[in-house]
């Protein structure tokens, strides 16, 4: 059964960096096949790809979030990461990791969720 | 970027009742797209993908039809534990990878 957890701070304050880290059981990020994803949502609000990620690095990022972005992975631990740069109050959301199919691009596996809020 | 369109935003219904949900691509997605249900403090789970195939272990109950730009997910006689919020997304063109906004199925 494939596993994901999300973890990292769950208070930012505006104009820093929020950091995430997925870990993934139960599957090789390096088996090949997916993409690794990161998805948010505001509160009371609706679903927002934020990007995803290969194992091999290479990353597609939502156009509106792309300048303040950045995922990477790390094969070692069988994790990848999330760092979105300059955050204001409107970064406020669940984020949730994901594995999303190469061919198939939809997310079978999600983690939990973590809120994130950010506040001065 | 394509843009997913859900109606209605709120439906009410009885347990026992046929529920059927829509979906519209601004363009069109072929037959990729996929529904997802989301209960309350909860991750989404994936109901459908390829517009019409249930992901593993979802019930009968629920069946998704359509292709190009109009998308309809059924759910044939609506349980207790269907009461959530159901999202579509598409996977034809990317990125972005988008959802629509969400139908929340309440109880009537």
């Amino acid at each position: 059964q494939v596993q994901l957890q999300e973890s990292g701070p769950g208070l930012v304050k505006p104009s820093q960096t929020l950091s995430l880290t997925c870990t993934v059981s139960g599957d090789s990020i390096t088996s090949g096949g997916y993409y690794w994803s990161w998805i948010r949502q505001h509160p009371g609000k609706g679903l927002e790809w934020i990007g995803n990620i290969y194992y091999t690095g290479s990353t597609y990022y939502s156009p509106s979030l792309k300048s303040r972005l950045t995922m990477s992975v790390d094969t070692s631990e069988n994790q990848f990461s999330l760092k979105l740069a300059s955050v204001t109050a409107a970064d406020t959301a669940v984020y949730y990791c994901a594995r999303v199919g190469i061919a198939v691009r939809h997310f079978d596996y999600w983690g939990q969720g973590t809120l994130v809020t950010v506040s001065s | 970027e394509i843009v997913m369109t859900q109606s209605p935003a709120t439906l009410s219904v009885s347990p026992g009742e046929r529920v059927t949900l829509s979906c519209r691509a601004s363009q069109s997605v072929s037959s990729n797209l996929a529904w997802y249900q989301q209960k309350p403090g909860q991750a989404p789970r994936l109901l459908i993908s390829g517009a019409s195939t249930r992901a593993t272990g979802i019930a009968a109950r629920f069946s998704g039809s359509g292709s190009g730009t109009e998308f309809t997910l059924t759910i044939s006689s609506l349980q207790s534990e269907d009461f959530a919020v159901y999202y579509c997304q598409q996977y034809h063109n990317w990125p972005p990878l988008t959802f629509g906004g969400g139908t929340k199925v309440e109880i009537k």
